[in-house]
């Protein structure tokens, strides 16, 4: 069973158009996350939910919006993509333990790609 | 401005060949140190998290350890072997859920 899953795993689309990737996790964890890799290959954080609710926002255009409907859902809506949102984003999550998390769990990543 | 910066960026090594590479994180605010492998056209995958000074941490042939006071964990692996050959990434945590990554040694090892 996968325990982190994303789709689409590649995705191509113009300049201009709105997307959206989705994952899901199976591992009843509390806490997940959005990751851009960069062209340097660092995985950036973008945003993190814990129980639904929104608590890590970083400096990311307002363009990307995440939702989750539910604790084992996490989405990235992408509205006007340009080019350089060229990239792969991973989705993460983890178990909530304390006030810090422990291991992440990753997806096996989205690569999109905007001409 | 949180960097965590991973020395060398990539190491090439013999099938039997000890190897390790380190981490280094700021010493202040410190509450967790990871650490991922990442093989090529994989996800990152965690083997060690780490909190207390002195930390050491064991999986097979892999061994971590972490000095928080100084700021630097160093990843050992023993008798590397081919299927070691993956990007290894630290990650430095000062509490809450902010995880930041630095950008990986990537270890190739020749059979």
């Amino acid at each position: 069973d996968t325990a982190v899953s994303q789709t689409p795993k590649y995705l191509v689309t113009q300049m201009g158009n709105d997307k959206s990737i989705k994952c899901e996790q199976n591992l009843g964890h509390d806490t997940m996350y959005w990751y851009k890799q960069d062209s340097k290959k660092f995985l950036k954080i973008m945003f993190s939910y814990n129980n639904k609710e929104l608590i890590i926002n970083e400096t990311v255009p307002n363009r990307f919006s995440p939702k989750s409907p539910d604790k084992a859902h996490l989405n990235l809506h992408i509205n006007s993509l340009e080019l350089g949102d060229s990239a792969v984003y991973f989705c993460a999550s983890s178990q909530d333990r304390g006030d810090f998390p422990y291991e992440q769990y990753f997806g096996p990543g989205t690569r999109l790609t905007v001409t | 401005i949180l960097n965590v910066e991973q020395s060398p960026q990539s190491l090439h090594v013999q099938e039997g060949d000890s190897t390790n590479f380190t981490c280094s994180f700021p010493s202040s605010n410190f509450y967790a140190l990871h650490w991922y492998r990442w093989e090529t056209a994989k996800s990152p995958e965690a083997l060690f998290v780490m909190t207390l000074n002195g930390d050491e941490k064991k999986k097979g042939r892999i061994s971590a350890t972490l000095n928080t006071k100084e700021g630097y964990s160093y990843l050992y692996i023993k008798g590397s072997q081919p299927e070691d050959s993956a990007t290894y990434l630290c990650a430095y945590n000062t509490g809450g859920f902010k995880t930041i990554f630095g950008a990986g040694t990537r270890l190739f090892v020749k059979a």
